[in-house]
């Protein structure tokens, strides 16, 4: 069974640091992409960044440019979230999504992981 | 950057009744358009892809279509389990969200 299991989340003071990480599990991690998609507390959801499968190529929504790194560790299989300099505006649930390839080569999120919940307060 | 707009915001259906929610994209996406299901407390789980394809374990009672800016989610005859909040998205873009929820 493919599954993500997502943790390091928590409570953390604006201008904070916190990295979460992402377990897979049930399917050739090195082979995907992967992602992390976020949604504030009852909002919608907000692509945050991803990562190719060998760590080489990394994207970012400009909200979280020069402060958030996606990373990989594909021996250990699991993905990563270093956040810094955290904001108020960054508190969400942090949600952890491989790309689902379909035979025509599109991308989609498929599936994902249960989230972990992020909150910048002081 | 192409933009997602969805509607309605909220539709109050009956079980058994026939739910269609839109997405209407900013530009053309041609076919790159997916559909995901978020029920509360749980994560999305994606229900099509490619505008009209079904991902693994969707019933058939979900179909969608569309193509260029102009895209359909039906629900052919509401279930229970089908009442949460439906997403279109396209890439790294995803619209607000159309919450199906109980008459």
């Amino acid at each position: 069974e493919v599954q993500l299991v997502e943790s390091g989340g928590g409570l953390v003071q604006p201008g904070g640091s916190l990295r979460l990480s992402c377990a897979a599990s049930g399917f050739t991690f090195n082979n995907y992409w992967m992602n992390w998609v976020r949604q504030a507390p009852g909002k919608g959801l907000e692509w945050v960044a991803n990562i190719n499968q060998d760590g080489s190529d990394k994207y970012y929504v400009d909200a979280v440019k020069g402060r958030f790194t996606i990373s990989r560790d594909n021996d250990k299989n699991s993905l990563y979230l270093q956040m810094n300099s955290l904001r108020a505006e960054d508190t969400a649930l942090y949600y952890c999504a491989r790309s689902y390839v379909t035979a025509s080569g599109t991308k989609w999120f498929d599936p994902w992981g249960q989230g972990t919940l992020v909150t910048v307060s002081s | 950057e192409i933009v997602l707009t969805q509607s309605p915001a909220t539709l109050s259906l009956s079980p058994g009744e026939r739910a269609t929610l839109s997405c209407r994209a900013s530009q053309s996406v041609s076919s790159n358009l997916a559909w995901y299901q978020q029920k509360p407390g749980l994560a999305p789980r994606l229900l099509i892809y490619d505008a009209s394809n079904r991902a693994t374990g969707v019933p058939a009672r979900f179909s969608g279509s569309g193509s260029g800016t102009d895209f359909t989610l039906s629900i052919s005859s509401l279930e229970p389990e089908d009442f949460a909040v439906y997403y279109c998205q396209h890439r790294s873009n995803f619209g607000p969200g159309t919450k199906v929820d109980i008459k």
